[in-house]
């Protein structure tokens, strides 16, 4: 069964950095691109970020662009995520999540988050 | 628009068949995905590309899409189906990711 588990979470003060990874394991993690969700408490999910599956493209939220970043370690099955300047809105569960595809008779593509991690609580507080 | 909307809270009863809808642009380029999510727990993909249940999904859940509108359609629902239903797609540039609100829905 595929797993992702995420680590790195915990409490930082506002303007302070902190890394999250997400270890992947029982399936190809380099041919797929993967995804940061968070979801702060009593709220509803908000992407966060992308990375394709050789690590060449990016993209981000307009809520962390300039601030976050994605990156991924293919030879350690992990993904990564570089969070600078927090603050208390950054507060959330971070998800980390595997994205698969499907062309449709058009030869159009239709994505979908198919694993989950559990997540890693991140808390921003003086 | 790079949104998804759906309301915020649904009622079904126990047995009945509940719908669930998500609007949006990018639905009319993307099908939208649906997860469920429970408290505690990680989200739960529970239909994607428009009408496909993963493998250990219940056949009472099914999807459709319209136009900007998908569907999320619980037929016979059970107590064990109230969570809060997400839906999502990509956005209509096709390099974002966007999600609805989400609906909490009630098994009464």
């Amino acid at each position: 069964q595929v797993q992702l588990v995420e680590s790195g979470g915990g409490v930082v003060q506002p303007g302070r950095s902190l890394r999250l990874s997400c270890a992947a394991s029982r399936f190809t993690f380099s041919t797929y691109s993967v995804h940061w969700v968070r979801q702060a408490p009593g709220k509803g999910l908000e992407w966060v970020a992308l990375i394709s599956a050789d690590g060449s493209n990016e993209y981000y939220a307009d809520s962390v662009k300039g601030r976050f970043t994605i990156s991924r370690d293919n030879s350690k099955n992990t993904l990564y995520l570089q969070m600078n300047s927090l603050s208390s809105e950054d507060t959330a569960v971070y998800y980390c999540a595997r994205e698969s595809y499907y062309y449709d008779s058009g030869g159009h593509p239709h994505y979908f988050f198919d694993y989950w991690g559990q997540g890693t609580l991140v808390t921003v507080s003086s | 628009s790079s949104e998804l909307t759906q309301d915020p809270t649904v009622s079904v009863a126990l047995g009945q068949t509940v719908r669930i809808t998500c609007q949006g642009d990018s639905l009319r380029t993307y099908y939208a995905s649906w997860y469920q999510q429970k408290p505690g727990q990680a989200p739960v993909l529970v239909i994607y590309g428009n009408n496909n249940r993963p493998s250990g999904i219940p056949d009472r859940f099914s999807g459709s899409s319209s136009g900007n509108t998908a569907s999320l359609t619980i037929t016979g629902a059970q107590a064990e189906d109230e969570a809060d239903y997400y839906c999502n797609s990509r956005d209509s540039s096709g390099s974002h990711v966007v999600f609805g609100g989400g609906t909490k829905l009630t098994v009464l």
